[in-house]
């Protein structure tokens, strides 16, 4: 099965500056999508950005962007110019081109200091 | 546009007894998945609904099972509840067949097992 790693549990950020939260993958297959979610204090996921991987340009939804490297098996999300609103857990997550499941990280949770 | 709608909010059960989750899914989506979120965890896998039949599944004991309905609907249910079936139980609704398929969350069901 194929696994999502988050190895920082805990994130802060001063407001307005930049984050970049880590996300590392194992596959053994070439096919696939990446996604990040939010997950605010309602509970409900919401999708940030999501990325191809047979895209080698690297996602950008207005002030989010990743860094996607499908060698290294690793995609980063950055957040520039962070606002409190951004306040929430962050999870990684993969899926397979050919399923229907979704494999998703244990999460970070990213504080924004005013 | 209504998204995807979860219910109950909460729910307290004790340790045997059977409980139902309910979910309606994002207008005009067909396809409808299940997912646990154990405290501090990522939400895991524990099946899909396409065309009413159970089209995937994930790691989890025959005593978790599911219907879906005619309007797209389903219900999750859970039998001879354990202490650790304690988790927010999430419903993600998605169109069949987009390629890169989009999962749109609802606020989930908040499982207490005592």
């Amino acid at each position: 099965a194929q696994t999502v790693t988050q190895s920082q549990p805990e994130m802060s950020v001063q407001e307005a500056e930049t984050v970049t939260l880590s996300c590392t993958y194992d596959t053994s297959e070439s096919d696939y999508y990446l996604f990040w979610y939010k997950q605010p204090p309602s509970r409900q996921m919401i999708l940030v950005i999501r990325q191809e991987a047979y895209k080698q340009q690297n996602a950008t939804e207005n002030r989010f962007s990743v860094n996607f490297q499908k060698a290294a098996k690793s995609f980063s999300l950055k957040i520039s110019d962070s606002q409190l609103g951004d306040a929430a857990m962050y999870f990684c997550a993969y899926r397979s081109a050919a399923g229907n499941q979704f494999y998703f990280g244990t999460g970070t949770s990213l504080t924004v200091i005013p | 546009d209504a998204g995807v709608t979860q219910s109950p909010t909460h729910l307290i059960k004790t340790r045997g007894q059977q409980v139902t989750l309910r979910c309606s899914p994002k207008s005009g989506h067909d396809t409808v998945s299940w997912y646990q979120q154990a405290l501090g965890q990522g939400p895991q896998f524990i099946f899909q609904y396409y065309e009413e039949e159970e089209r995937q599944r994930g790691n989890f004991p025959d005593r978790f099972s599911g219907h879906q309905f005619p309007n797209y609907s389903s219900e999750l249910n859970v039998n001879a509840l354990l202490l650790g079936d304690s988790a927010l139980y999430l419903c993600a609704s998605s169109l069949r067949g987009w390629a890169n398929e989009k999962l749109f969350f609802g606020s989930g069901t908040q499982l207490s097992v005592l």
